[in-house]
């Protein structure tokens, strides 16, 4: 069966430190992947997708990027964390394809101070 | 552009009550239209999806193209529907936009 694992599930940062939010999907090939941000009041904002390797799209012009080293690996980084960074960040994953179910991990829970 | 909009933060029913939550969507297209949702402690999942016109834990969904909603009912609310619910769509697209969600309380 398919899974998906995003670590660390909880960092706190200074400002100013580099980020690195690691997501995984297991039983699966080719999927596509995507980077959420969940804020209350906010709802989930699109931040990234990827349909492949190496293929990145960027929904939210902002201090974040992304990347995707393998076909199941998706990476969400920043240079310099800004305060406004803060929030819940969700990986997900589907199929191959347009439409369908969306998995989402377990999430992971940056402060930055 | 793509828009979900979810009108109410909170809605808070009473237990044996109907509950509606909202969704309406502006798109000119064909969507295809979801719930999730998220209870307490536990990963956002799917609930239902418009195409599969099926009820899962008596919830149900129709799509009203005229209307341009999706609204989530169910005749009789229990306690452990309280969760957080998020409306989503998916057009021709590999992007999925999400509503800001609506967080469903149900009083005993």
């Amino acid at each position: 069966s398919q899974t998906i694992h995003q670590w660390p599930a909880t960092l706190v940062q200074p400002v100013g430190s580099p980020l690195s939010l690691e997501c995984t999907v297991e039983g699966t090939s080719n999927p596509n992947l995507y980077w959420y941000r969940q804020a209350a009041g906010r709802g989930l904002q699109l931040l990234f997708y990827s349909v492949g390797i190496g293929q990145i799209s960027s929904e939210v012009p902002q201090n974040l990027s992304a990347s995707r080293p393998q076909d199941r690996q998706f990476i969400l980084s920043s240079k310099k964390l800004l305060l406004s960074d803060s929030g819940f960040y969700l990986c997900a994953w589907k199929s191959s394809g347009r439409g369908g179910e969306l998995f989402f991990g377990e999430g992971s829970r940056l402060t930055v101070l | 552009a793509q828009r979900v909009t979810q009108p109410e933060k909170l809605l808070s029913v009473f237990k044996g009550a109907p509950v509606e939550l909202k969704c309406n969507y502006s798109y000119s297209g064909s969507p295809e239209l979801f719930w999730y949702v998220q209870y307490s402690r536990q990963r956002l999942q799917l609930l239902l999806r418009h195409i599969s016109r099926e009820s899962i834990k008596g919830f149900t969904a129709d799509l009203n193209k005229g209307e341009t909603s999706f609204h989530l009912k169910k005749p009789f609310a229990q306690e452990e529907d309280s969760a957080m619910y998020y409306c989503a769509l998916t057009s021709g697209t590999y992007k999925y936009i999400f509503g800001t969600g609506t967080r469903l309380k149900v009083l005993a």
